[in-house]
């Protein structure tokens, strides 16, 4: 199973917005409403910040946003902050013998 | 609100085997799965698998297959996941979390770092 394709980098001002694809296959991404995504900043645990393709866990801020087309996902991230800068990661379930797989990742500067 | 404590930081010669624990607290362990993610140095998070707590069942990614076994002690809410015959590109940083449901893992360990080096 491959890993999903994410870009490597994404950067905004402050206040701006960015976005983040997740590209997979009709195996994965485009198959099931099963992608998660995950903030890391480096050197903690990643964070879970949205489940079943754009729902968001308790406490997790609605400046984050998820939505998907095809074998595609898309993680926004609005009115960007300081802390939103860390590495981003897409995760989606693709079967039965694999379950789950992630993106490659998006590292995100707030410029 | 659920928690997940992992042992600290471990060298393991090439060749050797490596058993990292996660133990859980403040839900009921049984009732969600554990998952298990390393990050190598420079590199993303890599899926291993996952064990299903109430009964034992795993999963475990294809890269893994013969090497990796997973298993959970209810007794004392821990679980466990060993890694044999390490290499040097085993070396990361190795990550229990709770499986919430499919692909989500609402909660995780602080990690415990490999490094696998003569």
């Amino acid at each position: 199973q491959s890993a999903l394709t994410q870009p490597p980098s994404a950067s905004g001002s402050p206040g701006q917005s960015v976005t983040i694809s997740c590209t997979g296959t009709s195996s994965d991404v485009g198959g099931y409403n099963y992608v998660s995504w995950y903030q890391h900043h480096p050197g903690k645990a990643p964070k879970l910040i949205l489940y079943d393709v754009n729902k968001r866990p308790s406490g997790v801020p609605d400046r984050f946003s998820g939505s998907k087309s095809g074998n595609t996902a898309s993680l926004t991230v609005s009115g960007l902050q300081a802390e939103d800068e860390a590495d981003y990661y897409c995760s989606s379930y693709a079967n039965s013998n694999t379950f789950d797989v992630f993106g490659t990742g998006t590292k995100v500067t707030v410029l | 609100q659920a928690q997940l404590v992992q042992s600290g930081a471990e060298v393991i010669k090439p060749g050797a085997s490596v058993k990292v624990p996660c133990k859980a607290s403040g839900y009921t362990f049984t009732s969600y799965g554990i998952g298990w993610v390393r990050q190598a140095p420079g590199q993303g998070l890599e899926w291993m698998g996952w064990i299903h707590t109430y009964n034992g069942n795993t999963n475990y990614a294809q890269k893994f297959q013969g090497r990796v076994t997973m298993t959970t002690d209810t007794s004392t809410s821990t679980a466990y996941m060993e890694l044999r015959s390490l290499r040097s590109d085993d070396t990361a940083v190795y990550y229990c979390a709770r499986r919430e449901q499919v692909a989500t893992l609402d909660y995780w360990g602080q990690g415990t770092l490999v490094t696998v080096s003569s």
